[in-house]
């Protein structure tokens, strides 16, 4: 089954509002990916974090990476029409040999002007 | 570009017909992926190629079965043992599958419905 948690399934917030998805794996992964699916769209890759506690930020977008390697969050701050979408986390859980990428189960946006 | 290549966009079926989804990349990639997304379930995996030749069952294979017979093309084929294949499916590639620093190239999806 699914391994890798995420919420809310969805938030609707008005535009200039902060959001939060957060990610939670049931085990420790060697690194967290992030992505972004408009509507009607195809997942596009965000940004990896790789070390406990690593927080980077792209713009708006802060994304951090749990202490333990279990949990992550995206931020995002002020939203704009434009963040409308589904945002997906994704983690590896070892960092030898082949380890498949396992996909939350999403938090959809949606922003009203 | 470089890329990943689905076809088609749009796929109806009629039950207890196979359908065949294409996936080609041009991007050199070793490894490949197919996803499916249902609403409220995120990406589930169904099949994955780390090399030609070679494949391995995902999450939720059964009903489904791919070949790997050139580097840039991985189809798969939605039998009519799947159940309820009505979903949205999205293929996948990674540079290499052994590193786990790689992030995933997406194709567009193909939307299959069973009518």
């Amino acid at each position: 089954g699914q391994q890798v948690m995420q919420i809310p399934q969805y938030q609707h917030v008005q535009e200039g509002e902060d959001f939060t998805t957060y990610c939670n794996s049931s085990t420790t992964l060697s690194n967290i990916q992030w992505y972004k699916q408009r509507p009607g769209g195809h997942p596009v890759f965000l940004i990896q974090l790789v070390k406990s506690g690593e927080v980077k930020k792209q713009k708006r977008l802060t994304f951090q990476f749990g202490e333990a390697k279990k949990n992550s969050s995206l931020h995002i701050t002020a939203t704009q029409t434009t963040d409308v979408g589904t945002y997906f986390c994704a983690g590896r859980r070892g960092n030898t040999g082949f380890q498949k990428l396992v996909f939350g189960t999403g938090t959809r946006l949606l922003v009203s002007p | 570009d470089g890329g990943i290549t689905q076809s088609p966009k749009y796929l109806f079926r009629k039950e207890g017909q196979n359908v065949t989804l294409s996936c080609e990349q041009n991007l050199n990639h070793d490894a490949m992926y197919w996803y499916r997304q249902d609403p409220g379930q995120g990406l589930r995996l169904i099949y994955y190629s780390q090399i030609v030749n070679d494949f391995q069952k995902g999450d939720i294979a059964e009903g489904y079965s791919v070949s790997r017979e050139k580097k840039e093309s991985f189809p798969l084929t939605v039998t009519s043992a799947q159940k309820n294949p009505t979903a949205f499916y999205l293929c996948a590639s990674t540079s290499t599958p052994w590193s786990f620093n790689t992030e995933a190239f997406f194709g567009q999806g193909t939307r299959l419905t069973v009518v």
